[in-house]
């Protein structure tokens, strides 16, 4: 199984601010990763597939970069509605992995 | 619009068993392939099983492998998930996926709302 590492589990970030999430592969999966946004009490919604496009409707202000066994998940100016948890998904090979979340909160 | 129903969660004694449901519509079922994700209370998320659009080809997480058992009926739209001797580690809100239709992605592009499961005494 590929092992995923999502760094750091907690971030604590106020409104405007520029935020990064890092997500690195126990081995390389080429650019075959998803970062997802979940809030509280509701299913997990897909903001980037292949790395770095993003799925229809997502924000700009959401980008998504990496391959190989390395990727970051950027929010250029955090908005009240991007406070939730996040995380990365492996669709490399079986079994599908996911990060172990990384929740963003109010500062 | 695509929608996934999820159905079937409740409150089950260590090694009992339960059938969830995923009722799907807005697109075509048959051409999909499919997904268990499971998430225990206050935890990440957990990949739980896999079906292909046929139900030829199906993969499980270790930690359910010969106690779950995936399956589909196009006929019906639907996605099943039997789950027997349940413990109390497969306590968790269970969501169905579709896996995207799109060249070499495999990833997740709807969910259902999720439906949970007690395993309790």
């Amino acid at each position: 199984a590929i092992w995923m590492t999502q760094s750091p589990s907690l971030l604590s970030a106020s409104t405007g601010d520029r935020v990064t999430i890092s997500c690195r592969m126990s081995q390389g999966i080429s650019s075959y990763l998803a970062w997802y946004q979940q809030k509280p009490g509701k299913a997990p919604e897909l903001l980037i597939y292949a790395a770095s496009t993003l799925q229809s409707g997502v924000p700009s202000r959401f980008s998504g970069s990496g391959s190989g066994t390395d990727f970051t998940l950027t929010i250029s100016c955090l908005q009240s509605e991007d406070f939730a948890t996040y995380y990365c998904q492996q669709y490399y090979s079986f079994p599908r992995t996911f990060g172990q979340g990384t929740k963003v909160e109010i500062k | 619009e695509v929608q996934l129903v999820e159905s079937g969660g409740g409150l089950v004694q260590p090694g009992g068993s339960l059938r969830l449901s995923c009722a799907a519509s807005g697109f075509t079922f048959s051409s999909y392939e499919m997904n268990w994700v499971r998430q225990a209370p206050g935890k990440g998320l957990e990949w739980v099983s896999y079906i292909s659009s046929s139900g030829s080809t199906i993969y499980y997480a270790d930690s359910v492998k010969g106690r779950f058992t995936i399956s589909r009926d196009n006929a019906k739209n639907s996605l099943y998930l039997q789950m027997n001797s349940l413990r109390a580690e497969d306590t968790a809100v269970y969501y169905c996926a579709r896996t995207s239709a799109a060249t070499l992605g495999h990833y997740f592009d709807y969910w259902g709302q999720g439906t949970l499961v007690t395993v309790s005494s």
